[in-house]
């Protein structure tokens, strides 16, 4: 069964890189690992996905190692808008089709 | 606002009880997601349909079922309530993959209290 690890919480600054990590293991193996942020009282929204080395899009960038037992999102200069809950996504491949399992999800804190 | 909608938003009733929560997907969407997010499970996925169909299952209790109309509405149905239902239930869509579609659309959710 796939698990996921992220850390609870995170601090950071205006301006600053911030990279969070999720290490996941026995999950599918030719799925993609995604990443989605959750502002209170909504839903998460979609962020990054990828499936291996390293994916950038106009809000993040994502990388993975070849052994795909994490995965880290990287956010160049947040801001205090960034703050919000991240939940790495992968899939779990079983007789009942593919499980989604989100990570437990990293508060982001950003201060000025 | 992600095109998915949810209702109702709010939703408050007793233990034993029964209830049904609605979701309409993003226009031209095929597959719906269900999810239930509390504070000490967090993010759950709970079942997945593909065009009418049930496509994946995840930690979905006997007492909840759902399913998706020719329309390609779904309705999640929570039956026997207890009050660690208590939760936020999400409604996600994704397009036209057959599979599973790792890039979701999640609408309000919708706010379920058990009493």
């Amino acid at each position: 069964l796939a698990k996921t690890t992220q850390p609870i919480s995170m601090d950071s600054y205006e301006g600053q890189e911030v990279n969070i990590t999720c290490s996941h293991n026995n999950i599918a193996t030719n799925d993609y690992i995604t990443w989605y942020q959750q502002f209170p009282s909504q839903g998460p929204r979609f962020i990054i996905q990828g499936y291996k080395t390293k994916v950038t899009n106009e809000v993040a960038s994502l990388f993975i190692p070849a052994d795909r037992k994490s995965s880290t999102l990287s956010l160049p200069r947040v801001s205090l808008s960034d703050t919000a809950v991240y939940y790495c996504l992968v899939g779990d491949r079983g007789q009942a089709g593919t499980a989604l399992i989100f990570g437990k999800g990293t508060t982001l804190s950003v201060s000025s | 606002d992600s095109g998915v909608t949810q209702t109702p938003k709010h939703l408050i009733t007793a233990t034993g009880q029964r209830v049904t929560l609605r979701c309409s997907p993003r226009s031209g969407d095929l597959s719906v997601y269900w999810y239930q997010q509390s504070l000490d499970q967090g993010l759950q996925f709970l079942i997945q349909y593909y065009n009418g169909e049930e496509r994946a299952k995840g930690n979905i209790l006997e007492r909840f079922s759902a399913q998706q109309f020719p329309d390609l509405h779904s309705e999640l149905n929570l039956s026997s309530l207890e009050l660690g239902d208590s939760a936020l239930y999400f409604c996600a869509s994704s397009g036209g993959l057959a599979g599973v579609d790792y890039e979701q659309y999640f609408g309000p959710g919708t706010r379920l209290t058990v009493t």
